[in-house]
């Protein structure tokens, strides 16, 4: 039982390329998040997943896609990268009826 | 807008001392608060959550209270050990069905052996 699992761990891009992150859960949990956390700043909801084909935007959406690919997955994806949005992103999953949420290791990326 | 505040940023304190961190909100209207611990280049590991009809919540040597009128709530550590050094962040979520977290941004506690 891996729980949650993001690739990669690390990633340094340009400005302007694109790139996907990865995550998935091994726990059949309905919900799936992303999330980006800043120095100073909070953990901040970028987009969520309540169950396998929808998704929702969070509170910093822009500049960001995902894609629940099914149950297990659910990838965020850079079009076009920019140095705002350099920073830890972690994804996390919640089983249905319940409040606690399971992260992942966190992808450290910096786009210069 | 909900804004969380966890102060202080750092903390250090000896081993075997009992401590408490603290968490508070400007919106007492929520449903629910919980604490989570994460370690250096690692995810968040949720440690205790209160739901708001609740006024504490205990694990092993951990103790969160919660008062919603003032909007604070505290961490209490027992007989604290240096694997207890990490960052503590508590996060609160307005209302049921609301996918949205809202955030602290921590306190870093470092137990000295």
């Amino acid at each position: 039982n891996a729980g949650v699992t993001q690739t990669p761990k690390f990633q340094v891009l340009k400005t302007g390329q694109s790139m996907t992150l990865q995550c998935a859960q091994d726990m059949n949990h309905n919900s799936m998040y992303w999330y980006r956390q800043d120095p100073g700043m909070g953990l901040r909801l970028i987009y969520y997943s309540a169950s396998e084909g929808t998704t929702d935007k969070g509170e910093v959406p822009n500049g960001y896609n995902v894609s629940r690919l099914n149950k297990r997955e659910f990838s965020l994806r850079l079009e076009s990268a920019a140095p705002s949005q350099t920073s830890v992103y972690f994804c996390a999953s919640r089983r249905e009826l319940a409040d606690t949420q399971y992260f992942g290791p966190g992808t450290r990326l910096t786009v210069l | 807008k909900q804004e969380v505040t966890q102060i202080p940023a750092a903390l250090s304190v000896p081993e075997g001392e009992n401590l408490v961190l603290n968490c508070s909100f400007t919106d007492s209207a929520i449903y629910n608060l919980q604490w989570f611990r994460q370690d250096p280049g690692k995810g968040l590991t949720s440690l205790l959550l209160i739901q708001s009809s609740q006024r504490e919540q205990t694990s092993g040597r951990l103790n969160a209270s919660l008062d919603k009128s003032s909007g604070r709530s505290t961490l209490y550590i027992a007989a604290s050990q240096p694997g207890d050094s990490a960052t503590y962040l508590c996060a609160v979520k307005a209302n049921f069905g609301n996918e949205k977290l809202t955030f602290g941004t921590g306190t870093r506690l470092t137990i000295i052996p």
